[in-house]
């Protein structure tokens, strides 16, 4: 069945460094990907997405890398700052829904 | 701030009553979608309307209708919930069910049953 999963329950990083939260996907026949960050509180708020038809993706602080290859989907933060912290989650279009991963939280040290 | 609205933002009510979740949305989007989300847990879709017709729903209890007067509204209708209902209910929209765009959620509605 298609699941969506991410390495890493929780990543702890110092603020100023880079971070790296990784995603794992089963269906080869996915062909749109979405990282969504949710704060406390708060809904799942857009931070990027990616087409199949591409490896890498940049945004203003963020980069999505895609690897068909071995299914492997990460979100690169860089200058990781403490309102970076949240629970983020990978999406993976499939069957005309998405279907969420499992979530990594990000905490970011001071 | 988000473009998705919700409301309201928490809800209790007890396992007899009957309420209502709305949700509105302005961007001109024609799919809007209920999830259901328990604490640590990703989004669970419940039901997704495209251009005002209910297209999927995901084996969710009667408990639970869904209602979409227009393009802009979504609501979800409550009555008879019990205590594992209880969680965050969020709503989103996308310009359509099909193609490659990102669903945009609101902020939810934390429902307690008492």
């Amino acid at each position: 069945g298609e699941s969506v999963g991410l390495h890493l329950p929780t990543l702890s990083v110092q603020e100023g460094d880079n971070s790296i939260i990784n995603c794992a996907y089963s269906n080869s026949a996915s062909d749109y990907f979405i990282w969504y960050k949710q704060e406390s509180g708060k809904g799942p708020q857009f931070i990027i997405d990616i087409r199949s038809n591409m490896d890498k993706r940049q945004g203003q602080r963020v980069t999505v890398l895609l690897n068909k290859t071995v299914k492997h989907l990460s979100l690169q933060i860089a200058a990781t700052q403490p309102g970076d912290s949240a629970v983020y989650f990978c999406a993976e279009r499939g069957t005309g829904k998405l279907i969420f991963g499992q979530g990594t939280t990000l905490q970011v040290k001071p | 701030d988000t473009e998705v609205t919700q409301t309201p933002k928490h809800l209790v009510m007890g396992m007899t009553n009957k309420k209502s979740l709305k949700c509105e949305q302005h961007m001109g989007h024609r799919a809007m979608y209920w999830y259901k989300q328990k604490a640590k847990k990703p989004p669970e879709l419940m039901f997704v309307y495209s251009y005002e017709k209910l297209s999927i729903n995901e084996s969710v209890p009667s408990r639970f209708s869904p209602e979409c007067p227009n393009s802009s509204l979504l609501n979800l209708h409550l009555h008879a919930l019990q205590p594992e209902d209880s969680a965050l209910y969020l709503c989103a929209s996308s310009q359509w069910t099909g193609g490659n765009q990102p669903q945009h959620f609101g902020d939810g509605t934390r429902l307690s049953i008492l």
